[in-house]
């Protein structure tokens, strides 16, 4: 079965700092994985997406993500933290478009960035 | 591309009504999705659709929950009888099987049982 877990529900930091939260992975397959945003009362944004192509894939609003398969892991990471970015972010797996059939999503990870 | 639509986006109603939601996904994607989030929650699956066919339901759809998407295009959610615990955001998602890898999300009802 496939599931993530996202280490930290709330994370804070200042306006300017590098900004990491922190996904690993469950898969018995090769996983294509995502990082959404959601914003208060709206619904899911994709950041960014891995498919087993390039490691470090990069995603919108500067965001960015490695994955590593001896970690298993997908970390999301901006070197630099903006007001805007202060939103609920998750990491989801699935399987791959042609076998599988639901998105498993973590519990979410809560950013504040501190002026 | 007009993205996915999801109303209304709020509702509330009394305990023990019916409640109906709809989705309208991306025109050219088959595959449809229902997720139901709780505060403080991910997304939690709830059923899917290719094309028209319910392909697989969560154990989380009880009885009182029915979803359909009768020509392959627009879907609804409904349940009777609600219950205080369902209170959630509603999200319907959609994607086209073998091409797009992702999710695309509609806005969410979010319903409120008092």
């Amino acid at each position: 079965a496939q599931s993530v877990t996202q280490l930290g529900s709330h994370v804070s930091v200042s306006e300017g700092a590098l900004v990491l939260l922190r996904c690993n992975y469950s898969s018995s397959v090769p996983p294509y994985l995502f990082w959404y945003v959601q914003y208060p009362n709206q619904g899911l944004q994709l950041l960014l997406k891995y498919t087993s192509a390039a490691t470090l894939v990069k995603g919108i609003n500067g965001f960015e993500a490695e994955f590593k398969k001896s970690e298993t892991s997908f970390h999301l990471t901006k070197p630099s933290a903006h007001m805007s970015d202060a939103a609920e972010y998750f990491c989801a797996v699935s399987d791959p478009p042609n076998t599988g059939n639901q998105f498993y999503f973590g519990t979410g990870t809560s950013l504040t960035v501190i002026p | 591309d007009t993205g996915v639509s999801q109303n209304p986006r709020h509702k509330i109603t009394k305990r023990g009504q019916n409640v109906t939601f709809r989705c309208d996904p991306i025109s050219e994607h088959n595959r449809l999705y229902w997720y139901r989030q709780t505060l403080g929650q991910g997304p939690e699956f709830l059923t899917y659709f290719q094309n028209e066919a319910q392909l697989e339901k969560s154990r989380l759809l009880s009885d009182r929950f029915s979803a359909e998407r009768p020509k392959g295009s627009f879907s609804t959610l409904e349940i009777q009888r609600t219950e205080q615990g369902d209170s959630a955001m509603y999200l319907c998602a959609s994607t086209r099987k073998s091409l797009n890898t992702e999710a695309f999300f509609g806005q969410g009802t979010r319903l409120t049982v008092v």
